[in-house]
């Protein structure tokens, strides 16, 4: 039973239009959530991430968007650019006592910005 | 800038074979990770090593154990290669509580 689910496996938007990728989750337990970007033969990188204690968070064109009672957050790109298609997944923390950190990931969202 | 090494990009093996992947990070990081990638279930965790010699279950162990002799280096086994672990396996490591940082990939067929 996946504990982190992005429903959608792809998105295609124009070049200059905002990219809109949504993910679910289950557990009440996770407290921190994070957005990681794949390109293809590499690792992911991280992006951007939100407290659950937070609503919104901004890093230039990204904005997170975390909503605590329906379990769900977004990850908004304005404006999206050619650069930015990639593989998009969302990842939540819970705690571990030896680790500090445990990552459940959500299956991934393959995003095509077209020029 | 952190960099996390995967000792191959892509390795063939055969059914039955013990297969060694390598992982080696230079950021003096406490934490380190193996995961699977498979398309549309996105990155499972396999095992994860808080300290050296020290490591703990993740969701997917089953067919797979760990090493971490020196703290830089975490060793991924496949003790007895079958197909269903033809897969993207993906190392990563962090400072505690602090976000992932991902080598680049080993791309495994067991054939």
């Amino acid at each position: 039973d996946q504990q982190v689910k992005q429903n959608s496996p792809s998105l295609s938007v124009q070049e200059g239009r905002i990219s809109i990728l949504n993910c679910d989750y289950t557990n009440s337990m996770f407290d921190y959530f994070l957005w990681y970007k794949k390109y293809p033969a590499e690792g992911p990188t991280f992006l951007i991430s939100i407290s659950s204690i937070k609503d919104k968070n901004e890093d230039g064109r990204f904005t997170v968007f975390l909503n605590k009672s329906a379990k769900h957050l977004s990850l908004h790109i304005v404006p999206s650019q050619p650069g930015d298609s990639a593989v998009y997944f969302c990842a939540a923390r819970s705690l571990n006592n030896n680790a500090g950190n445990m990552l459940t990931f959500g299956g991934g969202t393959r995003l095509m910005v077209k020029p | 800038d952190v960099k996390v090494t995967q000792s191959s990009r892509y390795l063939v093996k055969r059914t039955g074979e013990k297969v060694f992947l390598e992982c080696v990070q230079d950021m003096d990081h406490e934490n380190m990770f193996w995961y699977r990638q498979d398309p549309g279930l996105g990155l499972r965790l396999i095992y994860f090593s808080y300290d050296v010699k020290m490591k703990e279950k993740g969701d997917i162990p089953e067919g797979y154990s760990v090493s971490r002799e020196k703290k830089e280096r975490f060793s991924l086994i496949l003790e007895s290669a079958s197909t269903n672990q033809t897969s993207m396996y993906l190392c990563a490591s962090s400072p505690r509580a602090q976000p992932q940082h991902f080598g680049d990939g080993t791309r495994l067929s067991i054939l």
